[in-house]
């Protein structure tokens, strides 16, 4: 059985540049949410997409977006990246039944933006 | 407003004695989920246990037990003689209420070091 995935594990880009970051989700999932963990805090809700479409954001700006494509895998694209982008990101996959499946957590991207 | 909180930063344990990790939460809704998630130097989130909110009894899987009490809003995590392998940092989160997201409310985190 499959677990979540992730692609890249590391990266660096400088200020300025986008970054594309992937997720596959657990076999049998259809739900991915992405999370960003800077050092020494922990995991903030970026954004989770179900059925291609985002259907709920946490508080960070339009710089991040994503995509889910038709086989539930996922993207996670941030613009103009800022050296605060710098930080572990966390992709989990689950169930879209009502929002109470546990979310099953990839290995993360870390990302240092200089 | 919901929030988790994990006020124990670092704790450091010898191998064998047992540790409890605190965690309070705080939400106004009366149907949510607690979850306690281990975090290993790699980096990756390894789930441990889900409790919802109707269910008050406490859990025991091998060596870790929980402890969920509603009327202190406490959902505390106990590791009976540790081991080095224990040696991460451990998150306890709420799912935001009213959302069929199940996003996830992450606490600060506890890193705990157990030593040999």
């Amino acid at each position: 059985d499959a677990g979540v995935t992730q692609s890249p594990t590391h990266l660096i880009k400088t200020r300025g540049q986008q970054v594309t970051l992937r997720c596959s989700p657990k076999s049998g999932h259809d739900t991915v949410s992405w999370y960003q963990q800077a050092l020494g805090q922990g995991p903030q809700f970026i954004f989770q997409y179900y059925e291609e479409e985002e259907r709920q954001r946490g508080n960070f700006p339009d710089r991040f977006s994503g995509h889910q494509f038709p086989n539930y895998s996922s993207e996670l694209n941030v613009n103009a990246l800022l050296l605060g982008d710098s930080a572990l990101y966390l992709c989990a996959s689950s169930l879209a039944v009502d929002g109470t499946e546990t979310q099953y957590f990839g290995p993360g991207t870390r990302l240092l933006v200089l | 407003a919901q929030k988790v909180t994990q006020a124990q930063t670092e704790i450091s344990v010898v191998e064998k004695e047992d540790v409890t990790l605190d965690c309070v939460y705080e939400t106004r809704d009366t149907t949510y989920y607690l979850f306690w998630y281990k975090q290993p130097p790699s980096g990756e989130l390894v789930f441990l246990i889900r409790r919802n909110s109707f269910d008050e009894q406490n859990e025991i899987s091998g060596r870790y037990s929980w402890n969920f009490q509603k009327s202190t809003s406490s959902f505390n995590f106990t590791i009976t003689a540790s081991q080095v392998v224990d040696s991460a940092v451990y998150f306890c989160a709420l799912s935001e209420p009213g959302s069929n997201t199940g996003k996830l409310i992450f606490g600060q985190g506890t890193t705990l070091q157990v030593k040999p």
